[in-house]
């Protein structure tokens, strides 16, 4: 089946624009992640969608970034008025259920602010 | 919060066993040990997962002693394909929250011929 997919792939963007990052997560699975990832860093917790659970928003880093989940299905992430600092790859993955016991990551979108 | 601490990198050559270590002192009695493979420009991928003990699966051993402070992933036989970035992570799946998943830098692991 198919896995976790992102799109864009690649998101050049000036900075103060708004952008939308999308993920499709596999098909069944209630948890849905969002991570950021900074050149050689590890992975930084975003996010957090639990069937009709309220979100975990705890990792935002301000209040610039939100997101949404329609229909326990497709997420976006979106980061209002960006900053050099917001350039990272973005990362989505879905897990089965709460029990979060394998993510499947998407393979990323790479934003540039420019 | 269950911090880990790993290596920053390994060197190996290929048909060598490669053990990476985490250190995990202040796990939590829910919390399982999980790590995962990351090649560049990918999404991390699941590798092995386990809570005591001792777990194997097609492509790792996962070694976890009594008391459970730390955990070693072994790599049989590596090739040049093993070459990633393998995370440790400590959570409790079902009981926590989200934000408490911490993937830390992870170890950089290259293999050579």
């Amino acid at each position: 089946g198919a896995g976790v997919s992102q799109s864009p792939s690649n998101k050049v963007t000036e900075k103060g624009k708004d952008v939308e990052l999308r993920c499709d997560p596999i098909s069944g699975h209630t948890a849905l992640y969002w991570y950021r990832q900074s050149l050689g860093q590890g992975l930084e917790f975003l996010i957090y969608f639990q069937g009709n659970s309220a979100p975990d928003k705890s990792g935002l880093p301000s209040d610039r970034f939100s997101a949404e989940r329609t229909g326990g299905s497709v997420s976006t992430l979106t980061i209002q008025r960006t900053q050099q600092e917001d350039s990272a790859v973005y990362l989505c993955a879905s897990s089965l259920n709460e029990q979060r016991y394998e993510q499947y990551f998407g393979p990323g979108t790479r934003l540039t602010v420019t | 919060l269950a911090k880990t601490t790993q290596p920053i990198s390994m060197d190996s050559y290929e048909g060598q066993e490669v053990n990476i270590t985490c250190s995990h002192n202040n796990i939590a009695t829910n919390d399982y040990i999980t790590w995962y493979q990351q090649f560049p420009s990918q999404g991390p991928r699941f590798i092995i997962q386990g809570y005591k003990t001792k777990v194997t699966n097609e492509v790792a051993s996962l070694f976890i002693p009594a008391d459970r402070k730390s955990s070693t992933l072994s790599l049989p036989r590596v090739s040049l394909s093993d070459t990633a970035v393998y995370y440790c992570l400590v959570d409790a799946p079902g009981y926590s929250s989200a934000s408490k998943i911490i993937f830390g830098s992870g170890t950089r692991l290259s293999i050579r011929p």
